[in-house]
């Protein structure tokens, strides 16, 4: 059974790079299986799906964030990761990490909360 | 991208009562569909994909049906545990788009 952790900062000033990496424990990051996945959730609103990183390192990102995106795989650690430069309060949010075999995204971290303030 | 439009945004029911939620795409998306339950504080967790497939574990008392643009999702026999946030996704092309989701609560 895979498992997710997400981690970092959960405070940030605008401006600042938020930076995220997400654990997975149960499964190889490797192994072809999954499309590695970012999700954020609003306060108090609905999910917005930001993009996916494979194994090769081949992404796709949601057009909305405007190319503010980037994700990275680190093999050796097992882990992925998220960054997004220039962040500001709109980017306040639940960001979530979650495996996609095409069909359903199946496993979740539990999710870590990132606030945006001066 | 495409829209997904769920109604209602909130639903009243009784434990042991029968719910339906509905999920309606801004165009054809075929049977790319999910459906999640989202309790507070809690990640999403998957129920249904490819509109009407049991995701593991997943007990039968929850069903999807639909294709195209219009899906609905099916909730039997409530629970206490049943009442949460409940949300579709559709997968058939980028991005991949949530509805706003509905908001199950007990009367």
């Amino acid at each position: 059974q895979v498992q997710l952790q997400e981690s970092g900062p959960g405070l940030l000033k605008p401006s600042q790079t938020l930076s995220l990496t997400c654990s997975v424990s149960g499964g190889s990051i490797s192994s072809g299986v999954y499309y590695w996945t970012w999700i954020r959730q609003h306060p108090g609103r609905g999910l917005e799906w930001i993009g996916y990183i494979y194994n090769s390192g081949n992404t796709y990102y949601n057009p909305s964030l405007k190319g503010r995106v980037s994700m990275s795989v680190d093999t050796s650690m097992n882990h992925f990761s998220l960054k997004m430069p220039s962040v500001t309060a709109a980017d306040t949010a639940v960001y979530f990490c979650a495996t996609d075999d095409g069909e359903s995204l199946e496993h979740w971290g539990q999710g870590t909360l990132v606030t945006v303030s001066s | 991208d495409i829209q997904m439009t769920q109604s209602p945004s909130s639903l009243s029911a009784f434990v042991g009562d029968r719910v339906t939620i509905t999920c309606r795409a801004s165009q054809g998306i075929s049977n790319h569909l999910a459906w999640f339950q989202q309790r507070p504080g809690k990640a999403p967790k998957s129920l249904i994909f490819a509109a009407s497939s049991l995701q593991s574990g997943v007990p039968p008392k929850f069903s999807g049906r639909g294709s195209g643009t219009e899906f609905t999702l099916t909730i039997i026999s409530l629970q206490p545990e049943d009442f949460a946030t409940y949300y579709c996704q559709q997968y058939n092309s980028y991005p991949y788009t949530f509805g706003q989701g509905t908001k199950l609560e007990i009367k």
